[in-house]
C-alpha cells in the first residue's frame, strides 16, 4: 500500500524558535495533503490542506502566519511552526488521498505523526 | 461542529470479550471509514462502508452502517491485548477523495490481559 512518511517523529524546541515538520508521499504522487493536529486524548482537528503549485487552505482559527505550509514537490509538503509556544505542542498528522489506482475509494494514507514538545 | 460522534468514549474490556464502538454523523454521506490509533501513532485503516452497504467484515472486525439513523458500530471479537488502541471514524462529506476526512472523537479501547 501507499506510504506516507513524517519527519521528524518528535521534536522539542525552546520557546521562540521555529519548526519544521516534512511529510512525503513515498511511492505516489500527491497534489493534495492535508495537516491534521492532535491533542492527548482527543481526536484530530484539520488545520490546513496543502496544495501543490498553490497557497494552501486554512481552516477557521488556524493562523496561517504562525503555520506556514509549502507544498514544494509532488511529494513533499511542509509544516513549518513559526515563533513556537508551549500551546503549540501537540501531535501533527499529514496525510494524502491516494491516486485512484492505490485507493479504495477515497482511502486516505497517513504520516505517522510528529510529536512537537515546546518548552 | 465535528460529525462523528463515538461512543463509548473509553472501553475497558477483559482479553477474548467482544468490543462494540458506535459512531453518529451529522451530514449524508457516500462512505464511512473507522481507523486506529495506537498512541502517540498514527492512524491505520481498518475498513471503509459505502452507504449503499449495511454490513461489512473483515477478520474480527464487523462495521454496520444504518444511513437511516445516521450510524456505524464497529464490532471487534475475540478481542486481544494488542487490539488496545483508539478507534475512530470518519466521513468524507464531499465525496470526492481529494477532501479531507472529518473525523469523529474516538473511543479509547483498552483491552486486558
Amino acid at each position: 500500500g501507499a506510504v506516507v512518511s513524517q519527519h521528524p517523529s518528535r521534536v522539542i524546541c525552546k520557546s521562540g524558535t521555529s519548526v519544521k515538520i516534512e511529510c512525503r508521499s513515498l511511492d505516489f504522487q500527491a497534489t493534495t495533503m492535508f495537516w491534521y493536529r492532535q491533542f492527548p486524548k482527543k481526536s484530530l482537528m484539520l488545520m490546513a490542506t496543502s496544495n501543490e503549485g498553490s497557497k494552501a487552505t486554512y481552516e477557521q482559527g488556524v493562523e496561517k502566519d504562525k503555520f506556514l505550509i509549502n507544498h514544494a514537490s509532488l511529494t513533499l509538503s511542509t509544516l513549518t511552526v513559526t515563533s513556537a509556544h508551549p500551546e503549540d505542542s501537540s501531535f501533527y498528522i499529514c496525510s494524502a488521498p491516494g491516486t485512484s489506482g492505490l485507493r479504495a475509494y477515497n482511502e486516505q494514507f497517513f504520516g505517522p505523526g510528529t510529536r512537537l514538545t515546546v518548552l | 461542529s465535528q460529525q462523528g460522534e463515538e461512543d463509548p468514549q473509553a472501553l475497558s474490556i477483559q482479553e477474548g470479550e467482544n468490543a462494540t464502538m458506535n459512531c453518529s454523523y451529522k451530514t449524508s454521506i457516500n462512505n464511512l471509514q473507522w481507523y486506529r490509533q495506537n498512541s502517540g501513532r498514527g492512524l491505520v485503516h481498518l475498513i471503509l462502508i459505502r452507504s449503499n452497504e449495511r454490513e461489512k467484515h473483515s477478520g474480527r472486525l464487523r462495521v454496520t452502517l444504518d444511513t437511516s439513523k445516521k450510524s456505524s458500530s464497529l464490532l471487534i471479537t475475540a478481542s486481544r491485548a494488542a487490539d488496545t488502541a483508539s478507534y475512530f471514524c470518519a466521513t468524507d462529506p464531499r465525496n470526492s477523495g481529494n477532501t479531507p476526512l472529518v473525523f469523529g472523537k474516538g473511543t479509547r479501547l483498552s483491552v486486558i490481559a
